[in-house]
C-alpha cells in the first residue's frame, strides 16, 4: 500500500512569509498527526484529527499556525507569518484509528526560515 | 526528569555487533513504540508493544510493564542499521505520545 506522501520535501522563505504544507495520508486512514521537529528534539505534535474534526491542537500556536482537513482526507498545515524558530521538520502521520495505534510517518517537509 | 528516558544517547559499534537500547518511563502507558529515523528521512514505525516481545528479522523489543522499561536489540548489526532508534509511549490517560529524545546509533564497517 502507498505510504503517507508529503510535499514540498525542503522549503525555504524569509521571515514573515507564508508557508503551507500537504500530506495525503494512507487510504483509509481516520487519524492524522502534524509534528514538528526541531533539529537534536523529539517530534512535537501540533494538531491531531480524526476525520475531519480536531481532536487535540493544543500545542498548535494558532496566531500563525493553521491547520484543516478537508473531507477527511487530504491536510494542509499554512504558516503566516514565518519566524525564524519554525525552522524545523514538519511530519506528517497516520493511522487507522487513533492513539496506541502504530503511526505510520511521511518523509517530512524541510523547513528553512532565514 | 523526562517522563521518557533512552540509552544511550549514542552508541558506536562495528558491523556484526549485538546492540541494545533501553527506554524507561515513568508514566502509564497504553502502549510503546519504537521508531527508526535515518538522516533527512521520515519516521518508521518499528514496533508498537504493550507486553512482552516481538521480533522482526534481526529486530526485537521487550517490554517489562511492572519495571516500565523497555529494550531494542539489533542481532549481527549492519552499517544499513545507522539511524536514531527513538522510543515513544502512549499515555494511558490522554494517550498523548511522548517522545524519548533518541539513540544515535553508528555501525561502522
Amino acid at each position: 500500500e502507498a505510504g503517507v506522501a508529503q510535499s514540498p520535501r525542503y522549503k525555504i522563505i524569509e521571515k514573515r512569509q507564508s508557508v503551507a504544507f500537504w500530506c495525503n495520508p494512507i487510504s483509509g486512514h481516520a487519524t492524522l498527526y502534524w509534528y514538528q521537529q526541531i533539529l537534536g528534539q523529539g517530534p512535537k505534535l501540533l494538531i491531531q484529527f480524526q476525520n475531519n474534526g480536531v481532536v487535540d491542537d493544543s500545542q498548535l500556536p494558532k496566531d500563525r499556525f493553521s491547520a484543516e482537513r478537508l473531507k477527511g482526507v487530504d491536510s494542509t498545515l499554512k504558516i503566516q507569518p514565518a519566524k525564524l524558530e519554525d525552522s524545523a521538520v514538519y511530519l506528517c502521520a497516520s493511522s487507522s484509528r487513533g492513539w496506541g495505534e502504530t503511526q505510520y510517518f511521511g518523509p517530512g517537509t524541510r523547513l528553512l526560515v532565514l | 526528569k523526562n517522563e521518557v528516558e533512552q540509552s544511550p544517547q549514542n552508541l558506536t559499534a562495528q558491523e556484526g555487533e549485538f546492540i541494545t537500547i533501553n527506554c524507561s518511563y515513568s508514566v502509564g502507558i497504553s502502549a510503546l513504540h519504537w521508531l527508526q529515523q535515518h538522516p533527512g528521512g521520515g519516521i518508521v514505525s518499528l514496533f508498537m508493544l504493550s507486553s512482552g516481545k516481538k521480533k522482526h528479522g534481526r529486530l526485537i523489543a521487550t517490554i517489562n510493564i511492572q519495571e516500565k522499561h523497555s529494550s531494542l536489540h539489533i542481532t549481527a548489526s549492519h552499517p544499513r542499521d545507522s539511524a536514531v532508534y527513538i522510543c515513544a509511549v502512549s499515555g494511558d490517560s490522554n494517550y498523548q505520545l511522548i517522545w524519548g529524545a533518541g539513540t544515535k546509533l553508528i555501525i561502522k564497517p
